[in-house]
C-alpha cells in the first residue's frame, strides 16, 4: 500500500530558483494538505485542497502557489525559493473533515541556499 | 477552534506507564479529541480518537472526563521506540484543516 507519496525526498535550491513539490496519494481521499515543519516547531498548515477543484490558504502561505491536478495529486511550488523556505514539507490526506484520519508523506527535506 | 495545552516535554523509562495531558478548555459538542504521534525524520501518524469516556486500541488508551475540557492519553511499557513527539488535536467534522501544536516531546530512556 502506497498510500501517500512524496518526491523528491530531499532537495537543495539555490535563492531564486524555483520548484515543484509532487504529492500523491491512492485512498481516493477528498482532502490533501501540505505542511512544513522547522526544527523543533510543529508543523504549519502552508495550503489545504478540501475536496478536488478546490484550494485554499493555510497559516502561512506566502511564498507559495498549489495546484490540485485531480483528486490523486495535490503539488506545491516554490516560484522564487527563498532561505527561509529551508524546512521539511509534509503532503496529507484524508477522507474530508477535521475528524477522520489523515495520512502523511515520508516528507521532503528543502534547503534554500 | 478549540485551543489545546500539552506539556512540552516528559521523561520515562522503559516498561513504565506514561500519562500524556491534554487541555482543551473551549472543547466544543462536535469536537473530537485526536492523537498523533511522529517520530523523528517522518510524518505524523493517527494513533487514536475519541469523543467521551475511554477508547482503547493496540496502541494506547484515551480517557476522557465527563466533562472533556481534557483528555489522558495513556501508553502503557513505554519502550525506546515510543520516543517520539505526540500530538493533541481537537477536530471537528465541520471544519477541513488540522491545526498542530508544538506537540509534548516524549524521551524513553533504557
Amino acid at each position: 500500500n502506497a498510500g501517500v507519496t512524496q518526491t523528491p525526498k530531499f532537495q537543495v535550491l539555490k535563492t531564486g530558483q524555483s520548484m515543484t513539490l509532487q504529492c500523491a496519494q491512492d485512498m481516493n481521499h477528498n482532502s490533501m494538505y501540505w505542511y512544513r515543519q522547522d526544527p523543533g516547531m510543529g508543523l504549519r498548515l502552508i495550503y489545504y485542497s478540501a475536496s478536488e477543484g478546490t484550494t485554499d490558504k493555510g497559516e502561512v502561505p506566502n511564498g507559495y502557489n498549489v495546484s490540485r491536478l485531480n483528486k490523486r495529486e495535490f503539488s506545491l511550488r516554490l516560484e522564487s525559493a527563498a532561505p527561509s523556505q529551508t524546512s521539511v514539507y509534509f503532503c496529507a490526506s484524508s477522507r474530508q473533515g477535521q475528524n477522520t484520519e489523515a495520512f502523511f508523506g515520508q516528507g521532503t527535506r528543502l534547503t534554500v541556499v | 477552534l478549540a485551543k489545546t495545552t500539552q506539556p512540552i516535554s516528559m521523561d520515562s523509562y522503559e516498561g513504565q506507564e506514561v500519562n500524556i495531558t491534554c487541555s482543551h478548555n473551549n472543547i466544543a459538542t462536535n469536537d473530537y479529541i485526536t492523537w498523533y504521534q511522529q517520530f523523528p525524520s517522518q510524518g505524523p501518524r493517527f494513533i487514536i480518537q475519541g469523543y467521551k469516556t475511554k477508547v482503547t486500541n493496540e496502541v494506547a488508551s484515551l480517557f476522557i472526563p465527563a466533562d472533556r475540557k481534557s483528555s489522558t492519553l495513556s501508553l502503557p511499557r513505554v519502550s525506546l521506540s515510543d520516543t517520539a513527539v505526540y500530538y493533541c488535536l481537537v477536530l471537528n467534522s465541520g471544519y477541513s484543516t488540522l491545526t498542530f501544536g508544538k506537540g509534548t516531546m516524549l524521551l524513553v530512556s533504557p
